[in-house]
């Protein structure tokens, strides 16, 4: 199956909020609630920011929030800050026992 | 300390075959889904792989890209999984994370170890 559709990059000043969108189709991100966002920072390995569209692991800061409408899920960080600059992938169950990934975001804090 | 250490990664030639070793701590690994994931140089996440647990008789999936070259198994006993990687391509270059699934997403990560296919 083909990768789910990112931005490539997206910004902002600190305080601020910046959203990432992440487009599928009815087989993968419309079709399932399986959709799971991950920080990678350079050299290190992704880490779960939010699974199951919108729940937050234990430990994930409450300003990154998650949500989905039709086939497109997004990612909101909101107060960014310095830390929060990193890609940022997305997930999606895709049928058949598999998983797609998203094409990647590079998140910069201005 | 729930943990995953993976090992084994290195340089071999187009057509040889490595085997990558991934150590669970912290939690029994056969209860639960595994998956192998790999991150070519500069580029995204792939999900090469997938081993469900022993309640539902480690039932295996693999991509397209690797079905018939890469096998993944299981060692209770060491509370370790395995990827066995034959007829290797260029193209396998990556970043072989080990990953543990839950709730439809993936939670915890190995550092994840580097394979080279070059000549």
């Amino acid at each position: 199956q083909s990768a789910l559709t990112q931005p490539p990059s997206a910004s902002g000043s600190p305080g601020q909020s910046v959203t990432i969108s992440c487009t599928g189709t009815s087989s993968d991100v419309g079709g399932y609630k399986f959709v799971s966002w991950y920080q990678q920072h350079p050299d290190k390995a992704p880490k779960l920011m939010i699974y199951e569209v919108s729940k937050r692991p234990s430990g994930v800061p409450d300003r990154f929030s998650g949500s989905k409408s039709g086939n497109t899920a997004s990612l909101t960080v909101s107060g960014l800050q310095a830390e929060d600059e990193a890609d940022y992938y997305c997930s999606s169950y895709a049928g058949s026992n598999t998983f797609v990934f998203g094409t990647g975001t590079k998140v910069t804090v201005l | 300390e729930v943990q995953l250490v993976e090992s084994g990664g290195g340089l071999v030639q187009p057509g040889g075959s490595l085997r990558l070793s991934c150590a669970a701590s912290g939690f029994t690994l056969s209860d639960q889904f595994m998956d192998w994931v790999r991150q070519a140089p500069g580029k995204g996440l792939e999900c090469i792989g997938r081993t469900e647990n022993k309640v539902n008789m480690y039932t295996t999936q693999y991509a397209a890209s690797v079905k018939g070259r890469f096998t993944i198994s299981r060692d209770d006993s060491k509370n370790s999984l395995y990827l066995q990687m034959n007829s290797l391509k260029t193209e396998d270059t990556a970043v072989y994370y080990c990953v543990r699934e839950l709730a439809g997403g993936f939670d915890i990560w190995g550092q994840g170890t580097m394979v080279t296919v070059s000549s």
